[in-house]
C-alpha cells in the first residue's frame, strides 16, 4: 500500500476558480510531518510548507490553505483564485523517522499535475 | 549560500559506460540525500547518508553507488550504466525532518 496517496494524477482549471489537491497518508507513528512541494515546468522542488502531527491547525499563506485531518489522514491542499503561474505539479510528502537508520525518511506521493487555463 | 548544487545540470551516456553526479551543500548538513524522478511516479530514494562517511539503501539502490567522503559532498555512482536509469537525478540534504532540495540532474542512457 502507498503511504501517501495523491488520487488526482492531472487537474485542469479556469484561471480564478479554486481548486483542492487531495493527499492521504499511511503511518503507524505517533510524530510524523507533512509536506508539499511544487514542481513547475522548470523542473525545481520549491517547498511550500511543513507541518507537523501534532498540529493540525490548518494554515493559510495568501492564495494558499492547507487543511490537515488526522482523523482521515489527510492534508489537504487549496488554491484559491487560481492563477496560470500555479500551473506546476504538486507533490505531497510524509517524512518518519527510521528507528533502525536514525534517520527521517521522506516518501513521496506521485503527484498531481495542475493546469490552469487563462 | 549557494544552498544544494547539483553538478552536471544534463548528461547523456551510452549503454555500459560509467558516470558520478556530485551534490554539494554549504549548509552544513548531516544528512544527504539521492533521488531520481520518473514520469508518474514521484520521487524515490536511491541512496542517503546520515553523516560523513556513512551511506544508506533506500528503496531503488539497485545499479548505483555511493560515498559521502566529505560532509558537504555526497557522490552518486553508475557502474555501467543502463536505458532504465534515465532519469531526473535529484540531491537533497537537511537537518530532519523536511530537506532541502538540488536543480536536479537529467540523465539519459542510449
Amino acid at each position: 500500500a502507498q503511504k501517501v496517496t495523491q488520487a488526482q494524477t492531472e487537474i485542469s482549471v479556469v484561471e480564478k476558480e479554486d481548486v483542492t489537491l487531495d493527499c492521504v497518508y499511511e503511518t503507524r507513528d505517533t510524530t510524523y510531518y507533512l509536506f508539499w512541494y511544487k514542481q513547475p515546468p522548470s523542473g525545481e522542488l520549491v517547498f511550500l510548507i511543513r507541518r507537523n502531527s501534532f498540529d493540525e491547525q490548518n494554515e493559510i499563506s495568501g492564495r494558499y490553505s492547507w487543511n490537515f485531518q488526522k482523523s482521515t489522514s489527510s492534508f489537504n491542499f487549496t488554491i484559491t483564485a487560481s492563477q496560470v503561474v500555479d500551473s506546476a505539479v504538486y507533490f505531497c510528502a510524509l517524512s518518519e523517522r527510521d528507528s533502525g537508520a536514525g534517520s527521517y525518511q521522506l516518501t513521496f506521493g506521485k503527484g498531481t499535475k495542475l493546469s490552469v487555463i487563462p | 549560500n549557494a544552498g544544494v548544487t547539483q553538478t552536471p545540470k544534463f548528461r547523456v551516456l551510452k549503454t555500459g559506460q560509467s558516470m558520478t553526479l556530485l551534490c554539494a551543500q554549504d549548509m552544513n548538513h548531516e544528512y544527504m540525500y539521492w533521488y531520481r524522478q520518473d514520469p508518474g511516479m514521484g520521487l524515490r530514494l536511491i541512496h542517503y547518508s546520515v553523516g560523513e562517511g556513512t551511506t544508506a539503501k533506500g528503496e531503488v539502490p539497485d545499479g548505483y553507488n555511493v560515498s559521502r567522503l566529505k560532509k558537504q559532498n555526497f557522490l552518486l555512482g553508475l557502474e555501467s550504466a543502463a536505458p532504465s536509469q534515465t532519469s531526473v537525478y535529484f540531491c537533497a540534504s537537511s537537518p530532519p525532518p523536511g530537506q532541502f532540495f538540488g536543480p536536479g540532474t537529467r540523465l539519459t542512457v542510449l
